[in-house]
């Protein structure tokens, strides 16, 4: 069956540092990966989208990988910031045809001052 | 605010009660979404919706049952619920069929509504 694995440890980094969270699936080919991040109590927000012919992605101070290969997203935070902890999910996506989301259960990303 | 609300916050009921979840879109968004997420779980889709038409429903109980009379509303009517079913319940919504590619694809969530089943 399809299978999304995230760090299920939190992940703790000083502040200014560049955090990094993994994002591995097994047993299917997604088109596209997106990356959500939510916050205690609130429902995830979207953050960037990837399609799998697309390696890297960028939006600020955030960067998105994605190596088909090994079936491995990597996300990147540079220059982390105590108002980046929160928890960050990944969720794969089939191609047209489906509305099949896939979600990681999330990594929680603490940024220590 | 993302654009989508949902009601009530929290709710807590019986095993044999009945209630409603409410959801609203105000971003003009033709399909829409109920996740279930659980502690320590990951998201589960449960019923999508298009332009009111139901596109999917994931196995989910029959004792959860979906309404959206328009696009901008959804529903989710619970009834005879188990303790297990205590979670967030999350709704959703995306532009399924104008705009960007990547406008297509993502979701708006609302802020959830946390149940407890006694």
């Amino acid at each position: 069956s399809q299978k999304i694995e995230q760090n299920s440890e939190a992940l703790n980094i000083q502040e200014g540092k560049t955090a990094t969270l993994t994002c591995n699936y097994t047993n299917y080919s997604p088109a596209y990966l997106q990356w959500y991040r939510q916050d205690p109590g609130r429902g995830p927000v979207f953050l960037l989208l990837i399609r799998e012919n697309e390696k890297e992605k960028r939006k600020e101070r955030l960067k998105v990988t994605f190596d088909t290969t090994l079936k491995q997203s990597l996300f990147h935070i540079t220059a982390s910031q105590p108002a980046d902890s929160a928890t960050y999910l990944c969720a794969p996506r089939r191609g047209s045809g489906t509305y099949k989301y896939i979600f990681g259960t999330g990594t929680r990303l603490k940024v220590l001052a | 605010e993302t654009g989508v609300t949902q009601t009530p916050r929290h709710l807590v009921m019986g095993m044999t009660n009945k209630k409603s979840l409410k959801c609203e879109q105000h971003l003009g968004h033709n399909a829409m979404y109920w996740y279930k997420q659980s502690a320590k779980k990951p998201l589960e889709l449960m019923f999508v919706y298009n332009f009111k038409e139901q596109t999917e429903n994931n196995s989910v109980p029959s004792r959860f049952s979906p309404e959206c009379p328009n696009s901008s509303h959804l529903f989710l009517h619970l009834h005879t619920l188990q303790p297990e079913d205590s979670a967030l319940y999350l709704c959703a919504s995306s532009q399924d069929r104008a705009g960007t590619w990547e406008a297509q694809e993502t979701q708006y969530f609302g802020p959830g509504t946390r149940l407890l089943v006694l």
